[in-house]
């Protein structure tokens, strides 16, 4: 039973196009976050949602925006995607110490 | 800006014998540190982390020393095992419940 799970796995889009990337946690944990692992393999954090509140907002472009309809669920959507997005999505949840990942959401702009 | 440190992109060790994975950081105020672990087309998933109050914690095979004064921790996992073969994330927050900063991972192999 996975603890955090993101669909898709994998996402190969057009640029120019809007696709959304869900994510949700079963563990109860009250805070959520998305990181992007860019091709340097960063991992970099993206926004951070506590009980469906926006805390951290990482001078992300306007064109990513995210939805916590419920403090279980945080989804991303991107607008008129770019090249420059392609990169693997993360996302996370955690109650105080450390963070339990999801396994990912590769997403290729072509 | 890198807050926190890998400069080992790629690391080789023997099975059985000590596996050091080394990280430098930047930021004073970080207090908490923590290290993952993590597999191809998995995320990230915690292995062991330590408080700036101290200096060394050990989890079975694991232990993280930290070394505040040269702002320096490091990893070592005694014996390696082949399933420990993995790319490995140091990371930093100011306290436990502010945002992690990850490093950029170092490559471990272990070799049989």
């Amino acid at each position: 039973d996975t603890a955090v799970s993101q669909t898709p796995k994998y996402l190969v889009t057009q640029m120019g196009n809007d696709k959304s990337i869900k994510c949700e946690q079963n563990l109860g944990h009250d805070t959520m976050y998305w990181y992007k692992q860019d091709s340097k393999k960063f991992l970099k954090i993206m926004f951070s949602y506590n009980n469906k509140e926006l805390i951290i907002n990482e001078t992300v472009p306007n064109r990513f925006s995210p939805k916590s309809p419920d403090k279980a669920h945080l989804n991303l959507h991107i607008n008129s995607l770019e090249l420059g997005d392609s990169a693997v999505y993360f996302c996370a949840s955690s109650q105080g110490q450390g963070y339990t990942f999801g396994s990912g959401t590769r997403l290729t702009v072509v | 800006d890198q807050q926190v440190k890998q400069n080992s992109p790629s690391l080789s060790v023997q099975e059985g014998r000590i596996s050091i994975l080394n990280c430098d950081y930047t930021n004073s105020m970080f207090d908490y540190f923590l290290w993952y672990k993590k597999y191809p087309a998995e995320g990230p998933t915690f292995l062991i982390s330590i408080s700036s109050i101290k200096d060394k914690n050990e989890d079975g095979r694991f232990t993280v020393f930290l070394n505040k004064s040269a702002k320096h921790l490091s990893l070592h996992i005694v014996p390696s095992q082949p399933g420990d073969s993995a790319v490995y994330f140091c990371a930093a927050s100011r306290g436990r419940d502010d945002k992690i900063i990850f490093g950029k991972g170092t490559r471990l192999h272990i070799l049989p």
